[in-house]
């Protein structure tokens, strides 16, 4: 079945450590995201990328770094400079159309 | 600017009764508009899509919304609730922005069913 995997599923982060968070789509999609979910605030776009080698800042990638070697993947790397880096974060990737997004299962970080 | 507010933050409903949650949205042109559900620790799952076709639109599960132009509303509704309707639903517009298709979220609303 086509769909996205994230992983892992909780991750755990000691201070000042950097952690990256997987994200592999088989969909063939061109466009891929990757989102902050903090509790009351819906979704907000950390990075997106539309093709291989390019991708631009969202909202808030204040801390945040990714790549885009292979179309089918988008890791997310939590540096030590995000701040409060304990969210849920959800990676999406969408086609050519216009219209939704299909989302992964998430990761759980969450700093001790 | 497109934004979507989603008027309650919680909703609470007995198995069996209607459910409404309720999004208004505001764009500068004609939207495309979505309704997302999220259950505990999972991703996102598409529940309907409006793109300029029928104002009536039917999704999965049996969630129906309706596109309202002169009320800026996209209701989502659901004749009877089901206790595994029990979960954050996210009302989404859509935009171009840089060339690429961006999604805006609201806030959600998380919806209890009750015995």
């Amino acid at each position: 079945d086509g769909g996205i995997t994230q992983s892992p599923k909780y991750l755990f982060r000691k201070e000042g450590q950097n952690v990256t968070l997987s994200c592999e789509q088989n969909l063939n999609h061109d466009a891929m995201y990757w989102y902050r979910q903090d509790p009351g605030q819906g979704l907000r776009l950390i990075y997106y990328s539309q093709i291989v080698n390019d991708f631009q800042k969202g909202d808030i990638a204040e801390g945040y770094s990714v790549s885009r070697e292979k179309k089918e993947s988008f890791p997310l790397t939590v540096t030590s400079a995000q701040k409060n880096p304990t969210a849920f974060y959800l990676c999406a990737s969408s086609g050519i159309e216009l219209g939704g997004y299909t989302f992964g299962s998430g990761t759980r970080l969450t700093v001790v | 600017a497109q934004s979507v507010t989603q008027l309650d933050s919680h909703v609470s409903v007995s198995e069996g009764t209607p459910v409404l949650l309720r999004c208004n949205y505001s764009s500068s042109y004609s939207p495309s508009l979505f309704w997302y559900v999220q259950h505990p620790n999972k991703g996102l799952q598409l529940l309907l899509k409006y793109t300029s076709a029928a104002t009536l639109v039917k999704g999965i599960n049996g969630f129906e919304a309706e596109f309202k132009k002169s009320e800026t509303s996209f209701h989502l509704t659901k004749p009877s609730a089901h206790m595994s309707d029990a979960a954050e639903y996210f009302c989404v517009v859509s935009r171009l922005s840089g060339g690429y298709n961006k999604l805006i979220f609201g806030a959600g609303t998380r919806l209890a069913v009750h015995p």
